[in-house]
């Protein structure tokens, strides 16, 4: 049974492109988080998406930032005009019905580079 | 809102060392507390968990108390070795605004282990 996949493992960007960062939750989860970390700190979640919806976004920016998880396919962590800020690991972790039980799973993460 | 302090790192303990990592909450209600660590390069894994007071969450020879008194869930070692070199990252859960939960992260002690 395959853990979270993610990729790219590893993405360069320059300032003013987009990234786009892809997340596959493991069989049979249908709950995918988001998080962001950058050097030197924790985890900050961003966004918490079931099939077809966002249930919270309270931790993504306003601007330049989307997220979706289609009934088929990855879920999709989207950054258009990335600017050096931008620069941190993204993690992606899958429940299969809600943290209740806490346990999420975690992907390697995507490290995105903004030069 | 609902929030994890962790003790600063870097930690750095020879082999067979105690150690101890401490971990205090704020939180409403009655969060569940877990610890997960992320070896180098990877994505976090859940150590152990406790959903309840006084519950003592235990794998892998480390062991945490749900302490509701002192808001506390301190992780412990009795003797660490060189592989549990890692970056430790206590959390709890916290009600989202959609009314689900989702999980909030300290901002992750590293703890090298030398031989």
């Amino acid at each position: 049974n395959a853990g979270v996949m993610q990729n790219p493992r590893h993405l360069v960007r320059r300032r003013g492109q987009e990234a786009r960062l892809r997340c596959s939750p493991m069989k049979g989860h249908s709950h995918v988080y988001w998080y962001r970390q950058l050097p030197e700190e924790g985890l900050k979640f961003m966004v918490y998406l079931q099939k077809e919806n966002i249930i919270d976004e309270s931790g993504m920016p306003k601007e330049r930032f989307s997220a979706e998880f289609p009934k088929e396919g990855p879920s999709i962590l989207r950054i258009q005009q990335v600017v050096r800020g931008d620069s941190a690991a993204y993690f992606c972790a899958s429940s299969p019905s809600g943290p209740n039980t806490g346990e999420l799973f975690f992907g390697e993460g995507s490290r995105l580079t903004v030069l | 809102g609902n929030s994890v302090t962790q003790m600063e790192g870097p930690v750095t303990l020879s082999e067979e060392a105690f150690l101890t990592i401490n971990c205090t909450y704020t939180a409403t209600g009655y969060p569940s507390l877990f610890w997960y660590v992320q070896y180098p390069g990877e994505g976090l894994q859940l150590l152990l968990k406790a959903t309840k007071a006084d519950d003592k969450g235990s794998n892998k020879g480390f062991e945490a108390t749900y302490r509701k008194e002192t808001t506390s869930f301190h992780l412990e070692k009795g003797s660490v070795q060189v592989s549990d070199s890692a970056v430790y990252f206590c959390a709890l859960t916290t009600r989202t605004q959609g009314g689900s939960e989702k999980l909030v992260f300290g901002k992750g002690t590293k703890l090298t282990v030398n031989p």
